[in-house]
């Protein structure tokens, strides 16, 4: 069963809108969210994080939403550029879970110029 | 040189061949972790490591070895794989092990591996 998932593979928007990415997870025992970003031939590089105290989080053009009640987080992405064109994995882990984050299956965003 | 780093990038082998995939990080992290991506799925962790020691093997088939000599290097080694083996082998980094603190995980390149 997979504890992470993100249902769209693939997002396309326009250069200068907004990019939202959708992620739900099952496990009530992760507390801390991550996003990461990852462009070919390179490894994910981490995007930004929310801890389970809090319900938004926002570091520059990207913003992470967090609704515990639907175990349900986004990443928001205003305004969008071409160089934003990645794949984005949501990840999520527990403090049980030594250094283990869960993974989604990673969205891919295209923005177009 | 920063960062993680990851050799080779490419990798092809047959079923017989015996190779060794590293990695190296060079940010003073004491935890290293061993990912599998497959084609359309989730990064699958397989092992963790934390101050040299393996803290974590995700059910791993035997074929594949981790070593870690010290906290800078990892190795995998790999023997009789199969073709379902080839994906894209991601090694991270983290300060620590990432249980309460906010530490996040530093990805290298990856190595390409195809297992014909």
């Amino acid at each position: 069963d997979q504890q992470v998932k993100q249902n769209s593979p693939s997002l396309s928007v326009q250069e200068g809108r907004i990019s939202i990415l959708n992620c739900d997870y099952t496990n009530s025992m992760f507390d801390y969210f991550l996003w990461y970003k990852k462009y070919p031939a390179e490894g994910p590089t981490f995007l930004i994080s929310i801890s389970s105290i809090k319900d938004k989080n926002e570091d520059g053009r990207f913003t992470v939403f967090l609704n515990k009640s639907a175990k349900h987080l986004s990443l928001h992405i205003v305004p969008s550029q071409p160089g934003d064109s990645a794949v984005y994995f949501c990840a999520a882990r527990g403090n049980t879970n030594a250094g283990k984050s869960t993974f989604g299956d990673g969205t891919t965003l295209t923005v177009k110029p | 040189e920063t960062g993680v780093t990851q050799t080779p990038r490419h990798l092809v082998m047959g079923m017989t061949n015996k190779k060794s995939l590293k990695c190296e990080q060079h940010l003073g992290h004491n935890a290293m972790y061993w990912y599998k991506q497959s084609a359309k799925k989730p990064l699958e962790l397989m092992f963790v490591y934390n101050f040299k020691e393996q803290t974590e093997n995700n059910s791993v088939p035997s074929r594949f070895s981790p070593e870690c000599p010290n906290s800078s290097h990892l190795f995998l080694h790999l023997h009789t794989l199969q073709p379902e083996d080839s994906a894209l082998y991601l090694c991270a980094s983290s300060p620590g092990l990432a249980m309460l603190s906010t530490d996040t995980q530093y990805f290298g390149p990856g190595t390409r591996l195809t297992v014909l």
